[in-house]
């Protein structure tokens, strides 16, 4: 199983910083088979990037993936105040198909 | 637009059976490989099981295999989960979701239906 390892757990920033989340795999991803979800509280997940850096539609250009391999990131080049959410990367390369536990992005 | 409207949630007894249901809309349903992903209260995402567009092929995680049976019914644009032997572990939030390919990430998400194992 290939697991996923977000850094860092909890991200404290202010409206209009700079956001980076990290996510390490165990072993390297399938064909960079990585995707990131937002999730508000009470809400379903919302797909943001696919394939490491393919935003999904609709995505604001803020948002940004980038990464190979086993290392990977989720850039929010200036954060506005919808943007403070969860954050989950997924692999989808291999089967049992597996997310990270999330990023907590809080505001400061 | 697309929709997914999951539906069968509700509190049930350890060892019991729950059959929840996936209502889609807005696009082809037949078209598309669909999926089960469930979250227990205050913890990560898990992906529980894929069915092909077809049905004819199913895949599921280590924890629910002979337990849990997904299906479809094309012709109703409708997913399902069959849930049997349930436990205080299977309790969470149970996700439909699309998937554009058979090795894919999740396009379009349901709003969720909780399932309560518990005596």
């Amino acid at each position: 199983e290939v697991v996923l390892t977000h850094s860092p757990a909890t991200l404290s920033l202010s409206p209009g910083e700079r956001a980076t989340l990290s996510c390490r795999a165990s072993q390297s991803v399938r064909n960079n088979y990585l995707a990131w979800y937002q999730q508000n509280p009470g809400q379903a997940p919302r797909l943001l990037i696919y394939g490491a850096s393919s935003r999904a539609t609709g995505i604001p250009d803020r948002f940004s993936g980038s990464g190979s391999g086993t290392d990977f990131t989720l850039t929010i080049s200036r954060l506005e105040p919808e943007d403070f959410a969860v954050y989950y990367c997924h692999q989808y390369g291999t089967s049992p198909f597996t997310f990270g536990q999330g990023t907590r992005l809080e505001i400061k | 637009d697309v929709q997914l409207v999951e539906s069968g949630g509700t509190l049930v007894q350890p060892g019991g059976s729950l059959r929840l249901s996936c209502a889609a809309s807005g696009f082809t349903f037949s078209g598309y490989w669909m999926s089960w992903v469930r979250q227990a209260p205050g913890k990560g995402l898990e992906w529980v099981a894929n069915i092909k567009q077809d049905g004819s092929d199913t895949y599921y995680v280590d924890s629910v295999k002979g337990r849990f049976t997904i299906s479809r019914d094309n012709a109703k644009n409708s997913l399902y989960l069959q849930m049997n032997s349930l436990g205080a572990e299977d309790t969470a939030v149970y996700y439909c979701a699309r998937v554009p390919g058979s090795l894919s990430y999740y396009d379009y998400w349901g709003q969720g239906t909780l399932v309560t194992v518990s005596s």
